[in-house]
């Protein structure tokens, strides 16, 4: 059973605007949350997180919000920089399951310039 | 450079053979967690340790699969008698214990001919 979702495969944004990517969350018991950006041939590298306790959490350009009720979290990205152009995965953790990361299947980002 | 670190970072080797991985985890992490990531899918958890005890092991990590961490530093991940189902990214990450945010390598990718 797929615990994390990612229903949007790929999204292409124009420079300078905002890039929203959703994920979605079925087990309750997850109380972290965290989305790593992936470059072919390469391992994950951790972008931002957040806390079940909070709704929101923001790192620069990068901002990311926690809606428990409808087990929805996003990840906003303002402005989009071609740099950006990556696969972003979101996933989530408890500490009762020793904290693995249960993965969403991933969005391809394109930034077009 | 303190990341986490994986060797070899690719892999070519024939069905039936023995192949082990390597990873060096961030040296003060306790917690060592090791990943597979296929095409088109996130990466999946397959077991982890904290210090040298293995705590977990996914239901995916068949009898073929062996892992160890002897002195709570480096792990080892062993398949014995490969097949070319286990073509796939072997992914290394660490953390402190208690610690939400696990840090990835950079991957060792693995075909099986």
């Amino acid at each position: 059973d797929q615990q994390v979702k990612q229903n949007s495969p790929s999204l292409s944004v124009q420079e300078g605007r905002i890039s929203i990517l959703n994920c979605d969350y079925t087990n309750s018991m997850f109380d972290y949350f965290l989305w790593y950006k992936k470059y072919p041939a390469e391992g994950p590298t951790f972008l931002i997180s957040i806390s079940s306790i909070k709704d929101k959490n923001e790192d620069g350009r990068f901002t990311v919000f926690l809606n428990k009720s409808a087990k929805h979290l996003s990840l906003h990205i303002v402005p989009s920089q071609p740099g950006d152009s990556a696969v972003y995965f979101c996933a989530a953790s408890a500490g009762f399951y020793g904290n693995k990361l249960v993965f969403g299947a991933g969005t391809i980002l394109r930034v077009k310039s | 450079d303190t990341g986490v670190s994986q060797n070899p970072r690719h892999k070519i080797t024939k069905r039936g053979q023995n192949v082990t991985f390597r990873c060096d985890p961030i040296s003060e992490h306790n917690r060592l967690y090791w990943y597979r990531q296929t095409l088109g899918q996130g990466p999946e958890f397959l077991t982890y340790f904290q210090n040298e005890a293995q705590l977990e092991k996914s239901r995916l990590l068949s009898d073929r699969f062996s892992a160890e961490r002897p002195k709570g530093s480096f792990s080892t991940l062993e398949i014995q008698r490969t097949e070319q189902g286990d073509s796939a990214m072997y992914l290394c990450a660490s953390s402190l214990m208690g610690g939400e945010t696990q840090y990835f390598g950079p991957g060792t990718r693995l075909l099986v001919l």
